[in-house]
């Protein structure tokens, strides 16, 4: 069992549609990372979170350290979200960095 | 502007033969590190460096040599590449390990 996991692994939906994905995690961490992959292969950090919520633009992220449980929420999707979003969650035992496989998420207008 | 640059974009090289993709950061960040991405495999960490001086290895470090000579660079050397190091590479760097990761725009390397 990978010590991250994320749901789904691909999501289609479509334009304004509230999106969820979800980031679950079995180890102890000390903060956790939301990335964006864009189709041409660029990747860029969305939030760096240790505990709460954290919101940029229609992007909100959330993070539950007792449940091992993180969501990234996307408002009002559109076509240019579409992107593989990735969490990294930092251990807290030697600061390694455990990357999540990624979601692929497809928005179609 | 903030970023962190890589180069080459795209490699193309044979077995054997030596090569360095650059990695540079105008932050004046602390912790460097470097990534490869497979299909199916998501991003594996191949080397990180905390400081000047300092480097240790990820979780596939086989193959890869890097330096940190100064802060601001982290080059990865393939002092012989095979096939399997086919691949796309990218650098990153942060301040600490729990602040915002900034990466580079990625090497897609290919070897023959």
């Amino acid at each position: 069992k990978n010590e991250v996991e994320q749901s789904p692994q691909n999501l289609t939906a479509q334009e304004g549609e509230f999106i969820t994905i979800n980031c679950s995690y079995s180890v102890g961490i000390s903060a956790l990372h939301w990335l964006q992959q864009h189709p041409g292969g660029g990747i860029v950090s969305l939030f760096m979170l240790s505990s709460g919520k954290k919101k940029h633009g229609r992007l909100i992220a959330t993070i539950n350290i007792q449940e091992k449980h993180s969501s990234l929420h996307i408002t009002a999707s559109h076509p240019r979200d579409s992107a593989v979003y990735i969490c990294a969650a930092l251990l807290d035992s030697n600061y390694q960095l455990i990357w999540g496989a990624g979601t692929k998420l497809i928005i179609k207008p | 502007e903030a970023q962190v640059t890589q180069n080459p974009r795209y490699l193309i090289t044979v077995t054997g033969k030596k090569l360095t993709v650059t990695c540079s950061q105008n932050m004046n960040h602390e912790y460097m590190s470097w990534y490869r991405q497979d299909p199916g495999l998501g991003l594996r960490q191949i080397y990180y460096s905390m400081n000047v001086e300092v480097t240790d290895k990820g979780d596939v470090p086989e193959g890869y040599k890097v330096s940190r000579k100064e802060k601001r660079n982290f080059p990865l050397i393939l002092e012989s590449p095979s096939p399997n190091q086919t691949s796309l590479y990218f650098c990153a760097s942060s301040y600490w390990l729990n602040t915002e990761a900034f990466f580079g725009q990625g090497t897609r390397l290919t070897v023959v």
